[in-house]
């Protein structure tokens, strides 16, 4: 059962425009959230982070909403640019009850068009 | 310094060999973690370690064995896969179990 889910497997995006990146979660208790940056043949690398504390963090051209009510989170790049091209996954995080795992949705592939 | 490394970078094995891959941090991370990729999917939790101890053992089938040598190494050690085994596996690893986790750029397995 995919606790956290990107519901779009893919988004195109001219370059300079903004690029919003959606996820959605199905557990209340989830308490810290991440998004990665994956480009081919290489590991995800960590991008900005939010805590359940707060709805937003902005980090240069990153920044990540969440609205807990709805369980969503979304990141928006401004201006994207086309070295943004890559796969973006949501993570979030359990309590303790689940020794604080981290959940990965299944990415969304975004291409920025120079 | 955020960087985890991992080796080898591709690793191509048959059904019967026995293989290990290899995982190294020197960010003074105490929990460290073992993720199996397939294409188009999220990272799968398979094994997690804080302070050198197994803390998490997702029903990884024994053929996976992990290692944690120390507070820096992390291996798994790999015995008698199947070809649905060929995946991307990525080490990561955190300061704490409930931190932002930092990823290696992976291992490709092929097994024939």
């Amino acid at each position: 059962d995919q606790q956290v889910k990107q519901n779009s497997p893919s988004l195109s995006v001219q370059e300079g425009r903004i690029s919003i990146l959606n996820c959605d979660y199905t557990n209340s208790m989830f308490d810290y959230f991440l998004w990665y940056k994956k480009y081919p043949a290489e590991g995800p690398t960590f991008l900005i982070s939010i805590s359940s504390i707060k709805d937003k963090n902005e980090d240069g051209r990153f920044t990540v909403f969440l609205n807990k009510s709805a369980k969503h989170l979304s990141l928006h790049i401004v201006p994207s640019q086309p070295g943004d091209s890559a796969v973006y996954f949501c993570a979030a995080r359990g309590d303790h009850n689940t020794g604080n795992q981290f959940y990965f949705g299944t990415g969304t592939s975004l291409t920025v068009i120079p | 310094d955020t960087e985890v490394t991992q080796t080898p970078k591709h690793l191509v094995m048959g059904m019967t060999n026995k293989k290990s891959l290899k995982c190294e941090q020197h960010m003074g991370h105490r929990a460290m973690y073992w993720y199996k990729q397939k294409a188009k999917k999220p990272p799968e939790l398979m094994f997690v370690y804080s302070y050198e101890k197994l803390s998490i053992n997702e029903s990884v089938p024994s053929r996976f064995s992990p290692e944690c040598p120390n507070s820096s190494l992390l291996n798994l050690h790999l015995h008698a896969l199947q070809p649905e085994d060929s995946a991307l596996y990525l080490c990561a690893s955190s300061q704490l179990l409930e931190d932002t986790q930092y990823f290696g750029p992976g291992t490709r397995l092929t097994v024939l």
